[in-house]
């Protein structure tokens, strides 16, 4: 039974470009959450989505920007990417409705240059 | 707003002394979840513990217990006769309770207890 897998392990970008981070739930989960951890800090809620919806968001611009696609899998874009957005980008997944906690998969490393 | 304040940046101990971790949070709800979860190296937060609001009792578990007052809003966690293994980033987290906003963790700004041979 495949945890919340997460990909790429690592990646570099240059500042100004865009970013897909990509995650696939735990295995009969519907419910996909995504978090920034910056180095030596908690991690921070992004947002959430559910049905292919966005259903909550943390405070994020709007440079951040996700998607659900319908076999529960789900995408986290960052556009014009700044040195700040260097981070551990954690995705957890759960299924609506049970009261399971969150899974968390082992994260992306984003460097900006 | 919720808060989740982790005091003790870094934490150094000696292979089988006990330690504690300490966790204040705030938050005017007055249901909600308190956790923890640990961070090794490789990024992965692995669930430790989970406790309601209306649930004050203690826990414990093997070399883990879990002590939770609401009456000064800390829930602390305490490892006895630690292990080189449990080096690791600790985190203590709140979420609100309900469907929508169980998925929605507040984290502290984590511990991170190294434990030397």
């Amino acid at each position: 039974d495949a945890g919340v897998t997460q990909s790429p392990t690592h990646l570099i970008k240059t500042r100004g470009q865009q970013v897909t981070l990509r995650c696939s739930p735990k295995s009969g989960h519907d419910t996909v959450s995504w978090y920034q951890q910056a180095l030596g800090q908690g991690p921070q809620f992004i947002f959430q989505y559910y049905e292919e919806e966005e259903r909550q968001r943390g405070n994020f611009p709007d440079r951040f920007s996700g998607h659900q696609f319908p076999n529960y899998s789900s995408e986290l874009n960052v556009n014009a990417l700044l040195l700040g957005d260097s981070a551990l980008y954690l995705c957890a997944s759960s299924l609506e409705g049970d009261n399971s906690p969150l899974n968390f998969g082992n994260g992306t490393w984003l460097t900006v240059t | 707003a919720q808060k989740v304040t982790q005091a003790q940046t870094e934490i150094s101990v000696v292979e089988k002394e006990d330690v504690t971790l300490d966790c204040v949070y705030e938050t005017r709800d007055t249901t909600y979840y308190l956790f923890w979860y640990k961070q090794p190296p490789s990024g992965e937060l692995v669930f430790l513990i989970r406790r309601n609001s209306f649930d004050e009792q203690n826990e414990i578990s093997g070399r883990y217990s879990w002590n939770f007052q609401k009456s000064t809003s800390s829930f602390n966690f305490t490892i006895t006769a630690s292990q080189v293994v449990d080096s690791a980033v600790y985190f203590c987290a709140l979420s609100l309770e309900g469907e929508t906003s169980g998925s929605r963790l507040t984290f502290g700004e984590g511990t991170q207890l190294t434990v030397n041979p």
